[in-house]
């Protein structure tokens, strides 16, 4: 099945404790993107990657760092985490940028920083 | 500052009936603009794509139109159910395929 995942679904971490949110995808896609869904702000957009080993801030990338070593992973990392991290994160991926068939989106990772 | 502005207030609408969602933006110029569905605490997902040469767009049900004059889409869900009920996101997306997303609309079907 074609499909984005992330992990994990849900985690609970401490300020300052680095952590890492997977993202994988099998439909070899080259675009990948990672965003943030927070109340009222709606999505946006942390970091995307256009291939392998090319990335590029979006519009809230401060506090996070991603890498795009092979096609099909993407993670997110979280040096330092802080309380102002806490937020739904959703990965995803397209052919390219202007594929008919959009983004495919993950499922998600509920993330909550004490 | 690029803006997008989708109507933040839900759209009750009766089952069979159209509704009509707006997306406006400003300081932007999207090569094309996405929309996409989201369910409470799931990923969004894919509807229609529609480029900035191209004025309509259908899909089954579903109706795009993108006037890059008024820097406007509208989207139709027509003969709407309850299994449309759920929120309605644009996306505005340049040549690049970096997409901004507004905050999206909650469309409310009842039977």
């Amino acid at each position: 099945e074609a499909q984005v995942t992330q992990n994990p679904r849900y985690l609970i971490t401490v300020t300052g404790k680095k952590l890492t949110v997977t993202c994988s995808q099998n439909m070899n896609h080259e675009y990948m993107s990672w965003y943030r869904q927070d109340p009222g702000l709606g999505l946006r957009q942390i970091y995307y990657s256009m291939n392998v080993e090319v990335t590029d801030k979006g519009d809230v990338p401060e506090g996070y760092k991603v890498s795009r070593k092979e096609k099909r992973n993407f993670p997110l990392i979280l040096e330092s985490p802080s309380p102002n991290q806490t937020s739904l994160y959703f990965c995803a991926s397209s052919l390219r940028g202007d594929s008919n068939y959009g983004y495919t989106f993950g499922s998600g990772t509920r993330l909550t920083v004490v | 500052s690029q803006k997008i502005e989708q109507n933040s207030e839900a759209l009750n609408i009766q089952e069979g009936k159209t509704a009509t969602l707006t997306c406006n933006y400003t300081n932007y110029s999207p090569a094309y603009l996405q929309w996409y569905r989201q369910d409470p605490g799931r990923g969004p997902v894919f509807l229609l794509l529609i480029r900035e040469n191209e004025k309509e767009k259908r899909k089954e049900r579903l109706k795009v139109t993108f006037d890059t004059t008024l820097k406007q889409s509208l989207f139709h869900i027509t003969a709407s159910q309850p299994a449309d009920s759920a929120t309605y996101l644009c996306a505005p997306t340049d040549s690049w395929g970096k997409l901004q997303f507004g905050a999206g609309t909650q469309v409310v079907v009842t039977p």
